[in-house]
């Protein structure tokens, strides 16, 4: 199985950089996604890191470490539309072995 | 476009009844999923299907039963045996290890 750790609330500056941190413990890891959900919407995929490194797209950048068990959201140049939950996942081999953190509510401030 | 949908968008019922929620995919995705997500928690697994007529129990399939007999659909239904029944559903289909696609959620309230 698979449990996966991360903040329940953060709170940033428009214009600012927010990192998002997740760590999980896991059988048969494969890989770590990111999946960003507006209140009471259909949660849509971010970005995927299947290998160590940095994942950049757009003002969003995932990052993953295998030996810490450890990876994190990076978003920049943050906007008022960016307030919304995020999720990491952590899956095995075939999206049905996705389990999902409990999500961290992203609120952006003037 | 090709997407996923799910109706209704909320959904009432009384202590005791079944209900079936429905789940459409045009994206000519093999497998379905149902989770189910409670305020403030993550996205918990019911059931999820690979193929047609194949199906598994997720982390929390006590209280749901599902059918796959069409690639399209993947309807989820709440039986009275599910003792809080109360919550945002959410439908998913994928393609091999693809990024999960979402519906729109079936918020349910039972009282």
């Amino acid at each position: 199985g698979q449990s996966l750790e991360q903040p329940s609330e953060v709170t940033a500056v428009e214009g600012a950089i927010v990192q998002i941190n997740c760590t999980y413990q896991t059988s048969g890891f494969y890989g770590l996604s990111w999946y960003q959900q507006h209140d009471g919407g259909a949660p849509t995929f971010l970005s995927y890191n299947g290998l160590d490194g940095l994942e950049e797209t757009g003002r969003f950048s995932s990052f993953l470490s295998r030996s810490d068990s450890y990876g994190y959201l990076l978003l920049q140049e943050l906007q008022m539309k960016d307030s919304a939950s995020y999720f990491c996942a952590a899956g095995g081999a075939g999206s049905y072995q996705l389990t999902f953190g409990k999500g961290t509510k992203l609120s952006v401030i003037p | 476009d090709g997407g996923i949908t799910q109706s209704p968008k909320y959904l009432f019922r009384k202590e005791g009844q079944n209900v079936t929620l429905s789940c459409e995919q045009n994206l000519n995705h093999d497998a379905m999923y149902w989770y189910r997500q409670d305020p403030g928690q993550g996205l918990r697994l019911i059931y999820y299907s690979q193929i047609v007529n194949d199906f598994q129990k997720g982390d929390i399939a006590e209280g749901y039963s599902v059918s796959r007999e069409k690639k399209e659909s993947f309807p989820l239904t709440v039986t009275s045996a599910q003792k809080n029944p109360t919550a945002f559903y959410l439908c998913a289909s994928g393609q091999g290890n693809s990024p999960l696609h979402f519906g729109n959620g079936t918020r349910l309230t039972v009282t």
